[in-house]
C-alpha cells in the first residue's frame, strides 16, 4: 500500500538546522510530488513547500523562503525537508504528503506521513 | 490569519447534521480552484475526507458531503456520531503571494 515513512523526532537548539526524512513506498516516486506542511501545538496546518520528485521543482511558502530546502533523493525515493537559523516558533509536528490531481491549481494531498516532531529550545 | 476562514468550533448532538464553512476570496475558491476538506482525529495525520469540492475518496462514508458556491465552501456531516470528533480543514490554491496551497484555520467539532 501507498506508505510515507518519516525520521524520528529532532530536538534542535535555537539558531540550528533540521532536516526531516520522508521515504515513499507502494507507488512510482518520480511520478508525483511531495508537500510539506507544519502545524504547531494546539495551531491549525501550514502549508511550507512543494517539491516535485519527477523534475525537482520547488515552490516555498513566502515566509519560509530563504530558510528551507526540499530535495529529493529518487534512487532512494526518499524526500528531506531543511529548515535553517530555527526559531521557538518552528516547534512543530512536520508532515509530509503526497500532491495529486489535474494540475497543481487543483492537488490535494492524498497519503501523509505521520508526522515528525521537531523541537526548538535552548 | 488564515487565507481562508473558518468557524473555531462547531457541536451537535449524535445523529444530528452540521455543517462547516469555508470563506475565501477571488484569489482562491472564488477564482474556481477546488476546494479540499481533511480530518485530522487527535493526535494523528491529517486524513482527506473530501477532494474536489464534493467528492469522497473511497472508505469515507456518505455521511460527509462537500460543496461550493462563489468565494466559499461548506463540509456536511448527518448522522452525527461520536467519532466524528475531530478537527476540519478546508484547502484550496490561492493565486495572490499569499502561497501555493492554504488551509483554513481548521474548526473542532464536538459531539454532545
Amino acid at each position: 500500500q501507498v506508505q510515507l515513512v518519516q525520521s524520528g523526532a529532532e530536538v534542535k537548539k535555537p539558531g540550528a538546522s533540521v532536516k526531516v526524512s520522508c521515504k515513499a513506498s507502494g507507488y512510482t516516486f518520480t511520478s508525483y510530488g511531495i508537500s510539506w506542511v507544519r502545524q504547531a501545538p494546539g495551531q491549525g496546518l501550514e502549508w511550507m513547500g512543494w517539491i516535485s520528485a519527477y523534475n525537482g521543482n520547488t515552490n516555498y511558502a513566502q515566509k519560509l523562503q530563504g530558510r528551507v530546502t526540499m530535495t529529493t533523493d529518487t534512487s532512494t525515493s526518499t524526500a528531506y525537508m531543511e529548515l535553517r537559523s530555527l526559531r521557538s516558533d518552528d516547534t512543530a509536528v512536520y508532515y509530509c504528503a503526497r500532491p495529486v490531481g489535474v494540475t497543481h491549481y487543483y492537488y490535494y494531498m492524498d497519503v501523509w506521513g505521520k508526522g515528525t516532531t521537531v523541537t526548538v529550545s535552548s | 490569519q488564515s487565507v481562508l476562514t473558518q468557524p473555531p468550533s462547531v457541536s451537535g448532538a449524535p445523529g444530528q447534521r452540521v455543517t462547516i464553512s469555508c470563506t475565501g476570496s477571488s484569489s482562491n475558491i472564488g477564482a474556481g480552484y477546488d476546494v479540499h476538506w481533511y480530518q485530522q482525529l487527535p493526535g494523528t495525520a491529517p486524513k482527506l475526507l473530501i477532494y474536489g469540492n464534493s467528492n469522497r475518496p473511497s472508505g469515507v462514508p456518505d455521511r460527509f458531503s462537500g460543496s461550493k458556491s462563489g468565494t466559499s465552501a461548506s463540509l456536511a456531516i448527518t448522522g452525527l456520531q461520536a467519532e466524528d470528533e475531530a478537527d476540519y480543514y478546508c484547502q484550496s490554491y490561492d493565486s495572490s503571494l499569499s502561497g501555493f496551497w492554504v488551509f483554513g484555520g481548521g474548526t473542532k467539532l464536538t459531539v454532545l
